[in-house]
């Protein structure tokens, strides 16, 4: 089983600043790779797939970037809705996996 | 519209049975699959398996092999969740949401089950 790691846990910054959150899996996903945004008490929504593409109707201040092992979501710069927690998840190989998580809260 | 509408919080005993439901709508529902996603209590997101509701070819995370099953009636556009035997452990946010093949992401989520199970 791939094991994602998302790092850090919790990234506290300010609206309008720019976020970095990591997602490196124990081996190569090739760019298999989905970011979820999920808010408190609301379902997960489909940010980014295959490593760097936007879902339908994500606003571009969300990018994607990486391949292998080592992934990257950008949020440029931060709104106050996006104040939320952020999941990796893998296809490169069965069975399906997701991070642990990136709490992304308000400074 | 497009949307994954399931069942009803349920608060059941310990040993019991339970079986939860995810009906599409506004799509093909037999020709996408539909996963399963465990939310313990302030956790991250586990993967439990997934049914493609035209064949009901069915895969399961190895962590939820026997512990569950998963079904599908393409007639009613439904996908199930079932348990036999509900530990308290099982409680839980249950998801369902829309398996996409290439790019393998989940596009289209449900509203979620919260599944409480106390004596």
């Amino acid at each position: 089983e791939i094991v994602l790691t998302q790092s850090p846990a919790t990234l506290s910054l300010s609206p309008g600043e720019r976020a970095t959150l990591s997602c490196r899996a124990s081996q190569s996903v090739s760019r298999s790779l989905a970011w979820y945004q999920q808010k408190p008490g609301q379902a997960p929504r489909l940010l980014i797939y295959d490593a760097s593409i936007s879902a339908t109707g994500i606003p571009a201040r969300f990018s994607g970037s990486g391949s292998g092992t080592d992934f990257t979501l950008t949020i440029s710069s931060l709104e106050p809705e996006d104040f939320a927690v952020y999941y990796c998840q893998q296809r490169g190989d069965w069975p399906v996996t997701f991070g642990g998580g990136t709490k992304v809260e308000i400074k | 519209e497009v949307q994954l509408v399931q069942s009803g919080a349920e608060v059941k005993k310990p040993g019991e049975s339970l079986k939860i439901s995810c009906k599409g709508s506004g799509y093909r529902f037999s020709r996408y699959w539909i996963g399963w996603v465990r939310q313990l209590p302030g956790k991250g997101l586990e993967w439990m398996g997934i049914i493609y509701p035209g064949d009901s070819d069915t895969k399961y995370s190895p962590s939820f092999e026997g512990q569950v099953t998963i079904s599908a009636d393409k007639s009613i556009d439904t996908a199930h969740l079932q348990w036999s035997g509900l530990k308290a452990s099982d409680t839980a946010m249950y998801y369902c949401a829309r398996f996409v093949g290439s790019p393998d992401t989940f596009d289209l989520w449900g509203q979620g089950t919260l599944v409480t199970v106390s004596s």
